[in-house]
């Protein structure tokens, strides 16, 4: 079992269409937990940190299970703009794991 | 913000040259570098950890003979890939932290290697 799970897709979502992204991971330890954007042929880049109460960020929304050890990000009124690889990425004890990425494309 | 460059962003070499990238931190001091690859529709791959004046610690698996590593100071870090071969081509990130763990981690824009 991959330490970091996702469902690569890809999605493919009209403009406006409510999208959401789940990523799981085996080690229960972890303690600290992300979701990073990358663009095709560019660096990933810090979306947001995902808290255990669950964070807003305007459209972007992430939650924590940790008892099931389950990430989701729910984007609302998704734009054009959207169109990117989402990484799920897990950290913890000086070790940081990133998932293969879910590819979303938002069409008009 | 933290910034992070990498040169070159992209290079295409013969099968058996070494090929050097260079990693910087423009803004902040980089405690710690780490180095990593990602193949098509792959994950991000860590091959390395690299600290300033120490050696390199390699993730199993990655040659450190063949991926050379040089931390010589606070704001520069180096990868050369030596005797590249086409399965060497990459996507080659690097990315800084001013402390000691990757969870504050600024990542540079990349460098595609294509070695023909």
């Amino acid at each position: 079992r991959k330490e970091v799970e996702q469902d690569p897709g890809p999605f493919n979502v009209p403009e406006g269409a409510t999208v959401a992204f789940n990523c799981t991971y085996s080690n229960s330890a972890s303690q600290s937990f992300f979701w990073y954007r990358q663009d095709c042929r560019k660096e990933p880049k810090l979306l947001m940190s995902v808290y255990s109460s669950g964070n807003e960020d305007g459209r972007f929304t992430a939650q924590l299970n940790r008892a099931s050890q389950y990430i989701s990000l729910l984007i609302r009124d998704s734009k054009l703009s959207d169109s990117a690889t989402y990484l799920c990425v897990v950290a913890g004890g000086f070790k940081t794991i990133f998932g293969a990425g879910t590819r979303l494309f938002v069409k008009a | 913000g933290a910034v992070v460059s990498q040169h070159p962003s992209w290079v295409i070499c013969k099968s058996g040259t070494s090929v050097k990238i260079e990693c910087r931190s423009l803004d902040f001091q980089a405690t710690t570098m780490f180095w990593y690859r990602q193949f098509p529709k792959q994950s991000l791959m860590l091959m390395a950890t690299s600290n300033e004046g120490s050696k390199a610690t390699y993730e199993q698996g990655v040659e450190k003979d063949k991926f050379l590593i040089n931390h010589a100071s606070l704001t520069l870090s180096t990868l050369t890939v030596t005797s590249a071969h086409p399965e060497d081509s990459s996507f080659y990130i690097c990315s800084a932290s001013p402390g000691f763990d990757q969870e504050t981690q600024y990542f540079g824009p990349g460098t595609r290697l294509l070695v023909l």
